[in-house]
């Protein structure tokens, strides 16, 4: 069974740029989240969609940052305009149920110069 | 406010001697409580988890952890270290949605990193 994939792995812009994100769940899971580590600060919750609804979206930092989930399957996040403090490791997780385990993608590391 | 606590940065352990990797955690109702372990260069893996049940719970390469009620803990716990377990490993909660815990979302600690050495 393929895991979380997250596309790309690293990306490097310039403050004012546009990224998106993508994140592909395990076949199946309803559930999909979004998360963010800034530099030594913790995991931090951005947004949780089930199917193609956002359940919660109360980690959103700012109205640049935009996710979506069109037809229930993969997602998008992007962010635009990118700012310096944008940066850090983006996370993306899914889950069959909201109370199981979530599983964890490798991470796409955004670099803001 | 719901928050996990992590109160080591660093967990140094020779290899063989047992390990304890700390976590205490405050949420209204009862915790869902789950470990995650990051290796370099990798996503953060699934370890084990407490819903309900037995205090003690068995997860992946070994691992288990304890949840304690009345010290609000979850403790991760190994008992003979490998220096292949070296990595961040990071304790998670979600709230009992009946005291108006997030339906979805963890908070996590902030992560502490095992080192073995041989």
């Amino acid at each position: 069974e393929a895991g979380v994939t997250q596309f790309p792995s690293h990306s490097v812009i310039e403050k004012g740029q546009t990224v998106t994100l993508r994140c592909d769940p395990i076949s199946g899971h309803d559930n999909l989240y979004w998360y963010r580590r800034v530099m030594g600060k913790e995991i931090k919750f951005l947004l949780h969609f089930v199917k193609e609804s956002k359940q919660d979206e109360s980690g959103m930092p700012n109205n640049r940052f935009l996710a979506e989930r069109t037809g229930g399957t993969y997602s998008t996040l992007k962010v635009q305009p990118a700012e310096l403090e944008d940066s850090g490791v983006y996370f993306c997780a899914s889950s069959q149920v909201v109370r199981a385990e979530a599983f964890f993608g490798q991470g796409t590391r955004l670099t803001v110069v | 406010a719901q928050s996990v606590a992590q109160p080591e940065d660093q967990v140094n352990v020779a290899e063989g001697n047992p390990l304890t990797v700390k976590c205490t955690y405050s949420v209204s109702g009862n915790p869902y409580l789950f470990w995650y372990v990051q290796y370099p260069n990798r996503g953060l893996q699934f370890l084990l988890k407490y819903i309900t049940g037995d205090n003690l719970v068995k997860g992946s390469y070994g691992f288990e952890a304890e949840f304690n009620k009345s010290q609000t803990s979850f403790h991760l716990k190994k008992p003979s270290a490998l220096v292949s377990d070296s990595a961040l490993y990071f304790c998670a909660v979600r709230g009992d949605m009946n005291y108006g815990g997030s339906q979805g979302n963890l908070i996590f600690g902030k992560g502490t990193k095992l080192s073995v050495k041989p």
